[in-house]
């Protein structure tokens, strides 16, 4: 198993719509989630961390569920400027260091 | 206050030649990543370093790949006789201390295309 997956895509939805992204992970001792933005051909930048009791930023929510070992993004009434793909980041905690690895990110594609 | 810097943004290099590619991380960060993003594919974590120490080298292939992260200086990946399949886009991340509940500040990367 992947240390870390996420819903395969693409995500093609209209304006207005609501969308979610899940992402699993396989290490139960992780402890810090977040969820990157990287637009076509730049560098993954930072949307939002995501904490124990879940969090929201405008139209983004994100929740963590540690039993299930998933976290989720919700995207509502999306935006044509939301398109991009959507990666989540997981610590992976080892014997003295953690490190971070992403998913394979997930594409959306806002349509008018 | 600049952010992770990364050069060249884009290099080209004939089969055989070596690439060296640069990451100066954000000031006051000690810990560097690198990752390898082939094309329509995901960030693949390579090596993970401390200044003189590499720490984590786990997503490194066994061979003609090096990383470094001197006492001063930039962090470099090193890519020794480069062959067609190591054209990709090559980020660089820097944090302030390990992972945990740290984010990664990303460079623009370089991309990297072998002809």
């Amino acid at each position: 198993r992947k240390e870390v997956e996420q819903d395969p895509g693409p995500f093609n939805v209209p304006e207005g719509a609501t969308v979610a992204f899940n992402c699993t992970y396989s290490n139960s001792a992780s402890q810090s989630f977040f969820w990157y933005r990287q637009d076509c051909r730049k560098e993954p930048k930072l949307l939002m961390s995501v904490y124990s009791s879940g969090n929201e930023d405008g139209r983004f929510t994100a929740q963590l569920n540690r039993a299930s070992q998933y976290i989720s993004l919700l995207i509502r009434d999306s935006k044509l400027s939301d398109s991009a793909t959507y990666l989540c980041a997981v610590n992976v905690a080892k014997t003295s260091y953690d490190k971070v690895i992403f998913g394979p990110g997930t594409s959306l594609s806002v349509i008018p | 206050n600049a952010g992770v810097m990364q050069n060249p943004r884009h290099l080209v290099r004939r089969r055989g030649q070596e690439a060296r590619l640069r990451c100066s991380p954000m000031k006051g960060h000690s810990h560097v990543y690198w990752y390898r993003q082939l094309p329509e594919e995901g960030l693949k974590f390579m090596v993970y370093l401390q200044k003189e120490n590499i720490i984590d080298e786990s997503g490194m292939p066994k061979e003609r790949f090096s990383a470094e992260f001197p006492k001063e200086g930039p962090s470099i990946l090193r890519i020794q006789q480069v062959v067609r399949g190591d054209s990709a886009a090559y980020f660089c991340a820097s944090s302030p201390q390990g992972a945990l509940n740290t984010e990664a500040f990303f460079g623009q990367g370089t991309r990297l295309t072998v002809v």
